[in-house]
């Protein structure tokens, strides 16, 4: 069935380091995902998206990496900043629907 | 632009009343999609609009219900409500227009408390 899931619930990273949250999906007909920051009492807020046609995507500090071989996906966030702690999500679409399927989530979490 | 605007921000009902929230999507944006998001289930898919019409649906029983008028602006009902509905009701809009799937941008949600 359609499912997204995450390795890792929690992240603890340092201030400066770089950050690579992971997302494993199952449906093989998946062909847009996309990463969302989500802070305490706010909506997700988009990160970075990328389309099965691509393996890899570059933002402001931010890099997606498709993998679809063994299905996955990743998020490397450059230079941990405090700012970037929150929850992220990653999640898919299947066949071009405007509906997404959201993964659980990962707590990032960056020390001083 | 201003971003997805949903109101109210908060909502407190009790069990078998109903409740209708508000969404307006950024400015020409034609797709409206809400969300469910709680702490056991997570992020899930309600439904979405796109001109006026239902175009996708996801596993929710029908007291759940919405529409979209013609300025794009959505409504989403749920009637007889039970305490399993307490959640943050979230509601995503896109500029699509019917082709490939588009960037959903989120508002702050509607933190809805049954009690």
């Amino acid at each position: 069935g359609e499912s997204v899931g995450l390795h890792l619930p929690t992240l603890s990273v340092q201030e400066g380091d770089n950050s690579i949250i992971n997302c494993a999906y199952s449906n093989s007909a998946s062909d847009y995902f996309i990463w969302y920051k989500q802070e305490s009492g706010k909506g997700p807020q988009f990160i970075i998206d990328i389309r099965s046609n691509m393996d890899k995507r570059q933002g402001q500090r931010v890099t997606v990496l498709l993998n679809k071989t063994v299905k996955h996906l990743s998020l490397q966030i450059a230079a941990t900043q405090p700012g970037d702690s929150a929850v992220y999500f990653c999640a898919e679409s299947i066949q071009g629907a405007q509906k997404l399927v959201f993964g659980q989530g990962t707590r990032l979490t960056i020390n001083p | 632009k201003a971003g997805v605007t949903q109101t109210p921000r908060y909502l407190i009902k009790t069990r078998g009343q109903q409740v209708t929230l508000s969404c307006s999507p950024i400015s020409g944006h034609r797709s409206v999609s809400w969300y469910q998001q709680t702490p056991g289930q997570g992020l899930q898919f309600l439904f979405e609009y796109f001109s006026e019409t239902q175009r996708n649906k996801g596993n929710f029983p029908g007291r759940f219900s919405g529409r979209q008028f013609s300025n794009s602006r959505s409504e989403m009902n749920v009637s007889t409500l039970e305490l399993g509905d307490s959640a943050l009701y979230l509601c995503a809009s896109s500029q699509t227009t019917g082709g490939a799937v588009d960037t959903q941008y989120f508002g702050p949600g509607t933190r809805l408390t049954v009690l």
